[in-house]
Formats: C-alpha cells, sequence, structure tokens
C-alpha cells in the first residue's frame, strides 16, 4: 500500500530564503509522485510531478523537487521565498498500475514573513 | 473557460436534508474523482470514474452516491446530511489512461458544504 508523510505541518521563512518541504513516502511498486500547491480557498494545483524519467524536477513558480529512491523522499525546494508562495503544499503519491488513485500527505504550510 | 468547475461553491443546509453537487471537466478527461477536505486540510478520496464505470469506492457512508452521466460529468448526492459531512468537497479528473497514474490531476475549486 503506498503512503505519503510530509514532516512538519507548518513551516515558516523570510522572504528570499530558501524553501524546503520534506515528502517522504512508500510504494510496494515505483511511484509516481507529486506536489500540489492550494491558496486559500481555491482547488489545488499541480506544481511539478515525478514519473521515472529525470530525478530532478523542475516546476512552476521556480520550484523543484529531488526523487531519492535510497531515500524514498521527494523533498520540494525553491531558491528564494516569495511572499506570494504562501500557501498549503501537499505531497502525493500514486502507483503506475492503473492510476486511478492518488494519496495524499497531510499537507504542509507554508508562511513567509516580510 | 474553466477546466473542472464545481456547482454549487457554497451549500448550507439543514441536517437531514438531501442534496447534490454538480462537476463538469471539459478536458477530454477519461477519469474524475471526488475527494473531502476536511477542516485540517486532509484530502481523502471518495470516488472514482473511468469512463462512466465506478472504480474506486473507498469506505464512505451509503448515504453517499456518486453518478456519472457520462466521462465529462460527475455528480455527488448525499442523503440525510449529518454535521460531520460539513466538509469542502473536490472534484477533479485526470487522463488515467495512455499515459496513466504520471499524468496528475486538475481539480475544480471546490464546494464548501456547511451542515447546520
Amino acid at each position: 500500500a503506498q503512503s505519503v508523510t510530509q514532516l512538519g505541518s507548518h513551516v515558516s521563512v523570510s522572504e528570499g530564503a530558501l524553501v524546503l518541504l520534506r515528502c517522504n513516502y512508500s510504494s510496494s511498486v515505483p511511484p509516481y509522485l507529486f506536489w500540489y500547491v492550494q491558496y486559500p480557498n481555491q482547488g489545488l494545483q499541480l506544481l511539478l510531478k515525478y514519473t521515472s524519467a529525470a530525478t530532478l524536477v523542475k516546476g512552476i513558480n521556480g520550484f523543484e523537487a529531488e526523487f531519492k529512491k535510497s531515500e524514498t523522499s521527494f523533498h520540494l525546494t525553491k531558491p528564494s521565498a516569495h511572499m506570494s508562495d504562501a500557501a498549503e503544499y501537499f505531497c502525493a503519491v500514486s502507483e503506475g498500475t492503473g492510476g486511478f488513485k492518488t494519496i495524499f500527505g497531510a499537507g504542509t504550510r507554508l508562511f513567509v514573513k516580510a | 473557460d474553466t477546466a473542472v468547475s464545481q456547482t454549487p461553491k457554497y451549500l448550507v443546509t439543514q441536517m437531514g436534508n438531501d442534496k447534490s453537487i454538480k462537476c463538469e471537466q471539459n478536458l477530454g478527461h477519461d477519469t474524475m474523482y471526488w475527494y473531502k477536505q476536511d477542516s485540517k486540510k486532509f484530502l481523502k478520496i471518495m470516488f472514482s470514474y473511468n469512463n462512466k464505470e465506478l472504480i474506486i469506492n473507498e469506505t464512505v457512508p451509503n448515504r453517499f452516491s456518486p453518478k456519472s452521466p457520462d466521462k465529462a460529468h460527475l455528480n455527488l448526492h448525499i442523503n440525510s446530511l449529518e454535521l460531520g459531512d460539513s466538509a469542502v468537497y473536490f472534484c477533479a479528473s485526470s487522463q488515467a489512461m495512455l499515459g496513466g497514474a504520471g499524468n496528475g490531476y486538475t481539480f475544480g475549486s471546490g464546494t464548501r458544504l456547511t451542515v447546520v
């Protein structure tokens, strides 16, 4: 069975600082991994995805994530935080077979201080 | 033009009532989903339809019944609403076949259901 653990329900950074949101997964088969962002009162938007091609994945808004199989991790980073990055971030996993079910982590709320 | 649209956006109703939420996608995707997001932002899958066929039916009370008249529409009907049903319900779609699980979801903007 697949699962996702996001370390830290809240992360606070200063504007211009590095953003690091941690995600570890568990999957019995090679997984597909995703990061989504949710702004207040909106739906989730796909930031980036890992589908077994390059292990370093670049997404929208300057975010990127690195798939590390040995660590079963898929951490999200951004070199320089912007106020507009303040939102809820969800890591998610789905298995290659069928792919109809995606399991989401509990989410990490990112705060950006001026 | 909205890719995945849900109606209504807000729904306030009394306990015991029956209500429906509608979802439509214009992306040509073959699979649609209902997720429930609770007050702590936790997302849990409820149902999934692939080309009008129910393929995921998680542990959800029988009071919840999905219906997919065609692959572009997925509705959710809830009978005898309870206080604990208060949540945000998200519809999503994906192209699950021919590319499979790696395509990711497109979400609607959600329906905030409040049962009083």
